[in-house]
């Protein structure tokens, strides 16, 4: 089945830019996902791309897709403290349109 | 819209009761799924339904049941909890055209 993995911690200061970075196995996932999760929190869809897309932009988040290396990155401008969390990244399963999961990347943003 | 309900919120439970845990939406998707995240870990899949009357297991099926009468409820049922069932359990459901998958808020179950 489909194997997701993620670093398990990024630190950056405020301001600065964030690369969260996520590798996947099953090159037929169709869709692939970023959520964030705060602490003692549910999972907040933060945005999601499309195979057939290389790059997704969507105000300070912007999703970078390499097909042929089966890797997914996600990058915050200006992170900022509110920004600290839990950020999975998720491959779906179109046959049942499942979500396997990596086991998510710590964000903490220093001040 | 209410979305994606889950009751309770916490549940503190004794090695072989037994449990339901409830799950609602009320944006008629077809497909509905239970997720499991244990600490410092990712969801993993429990069950899924992609209708009513039609289940089918995930990757940790084994100590829990489902059931799908209708389009709105996936109830998730602990038959003897055992502490390996510790854990934060999230409904889901997805439908239509929209690949989003949106999430309920979460159950938070220990079993002592």
């Amino acid at each position: 089945g489909e194997d997701v993995e993620q670093s398990l911690f990024l630190s950056v200061r405020e301001g600065d830019s964030s690369v969260i970075n996520c590798t996947y196995t099953d090159s037929s996932s169709t869709y692939l996902y970023w959520y964030k999760q705060e602490p003692g929190a549910g999972l907040q869809l933060l945005t999601y791309i499309f195979s057939n897309m290389d790059m997704k932009q969507d105000q300070r988040l912007t999703v970078l897709l390499n097909k042929k290396d089966k890797h997914l990155s996600l990058r915050i401008a200006d992170t900022q403290t509110g920004d600290s969390a839990i950020y999975f990244c998720a491959a779906m399963d179109t046959g049942r349109r499942a979500l396997t999961f990596g086991s998510g990347t710590r964000l903490q943003v220093q001040p | 819209n209410a979305g994606v309900t889950q009751t309770p919120k916490f549940r503190i439970l004794k090695i072989g009761q037994s449990m339901t845990l409830q799950c609602t939406q009320d944006m008629n998707h077809n497909y509905m799924y239970w997720y499991r995240q244990d600490p410092g870990m990712g969801l993993k899949l429990i069950y899924y339904s992609v209708g009513a009357g039609i289940t089918d297991k995930g990757e940790v099926p084994n100590g829990y049941n489902v059931s799908r009468s209708t389009t709105e409820d996936f109830p998730l049922r602990l038959e003897l909890a055992a502490p390996s069932q510790t854990s934060v359990y999230f409904c889901a459901s997805s439908g239509g055209t929209n690949y989003e998958q949106y999430f309920g808020p979460g159950t938070r179950l220990t079993v002592t």
